[in-house]
């Protein structure tokens, strides 16, 4: 059975560095599967922030692409996520996922599943 | 960027009842769609992948259907634990990108 648990700080101050990773377990990071970040803020919907496959191949929401690095460390089957000058707005609850990508009737298709508990980050001075 | 419209906001209805979420995509994402339910406090749960394929341990009165920018998630007949929010989510392969509806909740009546 695979999990996913997110780790980090809880409090993070304004125009700092956001530093979060997931611990896989039941699965190796290396197969054939991506691994993303989502998050959510308070009382809001969900925003995607990226993937990384085992490749180091990267692709990041187009909006915080210049704040973003997602990073994988095989040795300890986790991969981390860096939020750089983060602000108020970026206050939320940050889920890792398991990214399925495939080939289904020759349209690329993709879906999150399963998801870690979640974390909640606040941004606040 | 694709956006994703999903209608009503929110939902009430009554146990038994038929459901049926819509979901609209600002351009083709042909059925490069998933379906997502969430719960209070909870991670987000894989209920459809593919535009209508079921996935693992999600009940029959869940379906998925559409293709293009129209695309329906039907909840058969209602149950207690049916009450939640749900997310459509799109993933377009070039460039890569993912987005999310902004969800609908359904309400009891």
């Amino acid at each position: 059975q695979v999990q996913l648990r997110e780790s980090g700080p809880g409090l993070v101050k304004p125009s700092e560095t956001l530093s979060l990773t997931c611990t896989v377990s039941g699965l190796s990071i290396g197969g054939v599967y991506y691994w993303g970040w989502i998050r959510q803020p308070p009382g809001q919907g969900l925003e995607w922030i990226g993937s990384i496959f085992k490749s180091g191949d990267t692709y990041y929401n187009p909006s915080l692409k210049s704040r973003v690095t997602i990073s994988l460390d095989p040795s300890k089957n986790q991969f981390s996520l860096i939020l750089r000058s983060v602000a108020a707005a970026d206050t939320a609850v940050y889920y890792c996922a398991r990214e399925v990508r495939t080939s289904l009737q020759q349209v690329v298709v993709n879906w999150f599943e399963p998801w870690g508990q979640g974390a909640l980050v606040t941004v606040s001075s | 960027e694709i956006v994703m419209t999903q209608s009503p906001a929110t939902l009430s209805v009554s146990l038994g009842e038929r459901v049926t979420l819509s979901c609209r995509a600002s351009q083709s994402i042909r059925t490069s769609l998933a379906w997502y339910q969430q719960k209070t406090g909870q991670a987000p749960r894989l209920l459809i992948f593919g535009a209508s394929a079921r996935a693992n341990d999600i009940p029959v009165r869940f379906s998925g259907s559409g293709s293009g920018t129209e695309f329906t998630l039907t909840i058969s007949s209602l149950q207690s634990e049916d009450f939640a929010i749900y997310y459509c989510q799109q993933y377009s392969h070039w460039p890569p990108n993912v987005t999310f509806g902004q969800g609908t909740k359904l309400d009891i009546k």
